[in-house]
């Protein structure tokens, strides 16, 4: 059973960098693409970005210029940095697997969830 | 970007009601679509992938179906814990974006 634990500070200051990782147990992290998806207080999901396990990475471009995910595949973890943060980066960040088939993607094992709330 | 848009933002209904949430994107998906459940202080929980496929260890009171931009998601037979946030997200092209989400509700 696959599953995904995100550690990291959960106080971060404004204009700081937050940083995040998330540990992959249970299972491997070949062959997958692995992503995280971050939800403000009361709010909707969004997506931030992805690496796929060889290193490639998607972003969200109204983060792009922030944020950069990288993966240690030796340590089974993927690792999430979005610099430059304010009040509005306050937010649920989940780590994420996404399994690839014929036309579908499926964000299919998640982590818990780790709260970061930016404030001075 | 690619606008998911949900309806409706919320819903009220009866334990065994039949209930259907609809998506619309702005553009074509090539099935590319997946439901979600959320309930409160938890991770999302996927439920839907390639817009009719339901995942392993899903109840099969969950269905899903469409194409091109309009989908849908049906519950029937609505149980006690099915009373949740629902979301559909696109993952056809990059920025993946979620819908706003369906709240689903006790009459």
């Amino acid at each position: 059973q696959v599953q995904l634990q995100e550690s990291g500070p959960g106080l971060v200051k404004p204009s700081e960098t937050l940083s995040l990782t998330c540990t992959v147990s249970g299972g491997s992290i070949s062959d997958y693409y692995w992503t995280w998806i971050r939800q403000p207080p009361g709010k909707g999901l969004q997506w931030i970005g992805y690496i796929f396990y060889i290193g490639s990475t998607k972003y969200n471009p109204s983060l792009k210029s922030r944020v950069t995910i990288s993966a240690d595949t030796s340590k089974k973890q993927f690792s999430l940095e979005l610099t430059s943060v304010t009040a509005a980066d306050t937010a649920v960040y989940y780590c994420a697997r996404v399994t690839r088939g014929y036309s579908y993607h499926g964000v299919d094992v998640w982590g818990q969830g780790t709260t970061v709330t930016v404030s001075s | 970007d690619i606008q998911m848009t949900q309806s409706p933002s919320t819903l009220s209904a009866s334990v065994g009601d039949r209930v259907t949430i609809t998506c619309r994107a702005s553009q074509t998906l090539n099935n590319y679509l997946s439901w979600f459940q959320q309930r409160p202080g938890k991770a999302p929980k996927l439920l839907i992938y390639g817009a009719s496929s339901l995942q392993s260890g899903v109840p099969s009171r969950f269905s899903g179906s469409g194409s091109g931009t309009d989908f849908t998601l049906s519950i029937s037979g609505l149980q006690h814990e099915d009373f949740a946030t629902y979301y559909c997200q696109q993952s056809y092209s990059t920025p993946w974006t979620f819908g706003q989400g369906t709240k689903v509700e006790i009459k």
